[in-house]
């Protein structure tokens, strides 16, 4: 079946540094959304992308969806405490012939020290 | 994005018993989705519930484990039955805003943390 690798697993960051992570796969995706997980808490949408190459901010977070639409990307910008979570990945299958499922990246967990 | 609840929001059960999870959402929505996430671990998607068909499972979920029903376009339920520990799990619904758009996202709940004795 699809799977996305998604890295790095863990980050462990200084309030204010930039933050990067990335998800790759073997199969084709149509869309790719980013979202964030906080503890207790169902993922919450961050960034959809929808078209290979596109580049998409939403505040200090900036995602691409790869030019082979087998991966994207996602920054973010002078982290600040509050971006602690754990960020998936994932990518949407096609709907005509998979029903537009979406396939999940393992989460990368972030933590900002102060 | 849509409004979608969930009940119970946790729930600690005894093995062999049944918990049947609600997910309710303020808008009317073709598809919704139910998935598991195991401690520490990623979204699994069981299966996918539209109104008015059977729902469709994944490989490695099956109907009598999982029965879903969706009875109308706002709301669905998923039965976990015959627990074990191994079923000790977060159960997430998600919905698609509009089937018919070019750009399809979903959005969850938030999520039953279910503890399994």
């Amino acid at each position: 079946g699809q799977q996305l690798n998604q890295s790095p697993q863990s980050m462990f960051i200084q309030e204010g540094e930039d933050v990067s992570m990335n998800c790759t796969s073997s199969s084709i995706f149509n869309t790719w959304l980013w979202y964030k997980q906080d503890p207790g808490e169902g993922p919450v949408l961050l960034i959809a992308l929808y078209k290979a190459g596109e580049l998409t901010s939403n505040g200090r977070l900036t995602a691409q969806f790869g030019i082979t639409r087998k991966d994207s990307f996602l920054n973010i910008s002078a982290s600040i405490p509050s971006d602690v979570g754990i960020y998936f990945c994932a990518g949407q299958l096609p709907r005509r012939n998979q029903g537009g499922k979406l396939i999940f990246g393992q989460g990368t967990e972030l933590s900002v020290k102060p | 994005s849509a409004v979608i609840s969930q009940k119970p929001s946790r729930d600690i059960c005894q093995r062999g018993t049944s918990l049947t999870i609600q997910c309710q959402v303020d808008s009317q929505v073709t598809m919704m989705f139910w998935y598991r996430q195991q401690p520490g671990q990623s979204l699994t998607l069981i299966a996918t519930a539209n109104q008015g068909s059977e729902a469709t499972y994944e490989s490695g979920f099956v109907i009598d484990k999982f029965p879903i029903s969706r009875p109308n376009l706002t709301f669905s339920t998923l039965t976990v039955s015959n627990m074990s520990p191994e079923d000790s799990s977060i159960y997430l619904c998600s919905v698609e805003r509009d089937y018919l758009m070019a750009h399809n996202e979903q959005f969850f709940g938030p999520g039953t943390r279910l503890t399994v004795l």
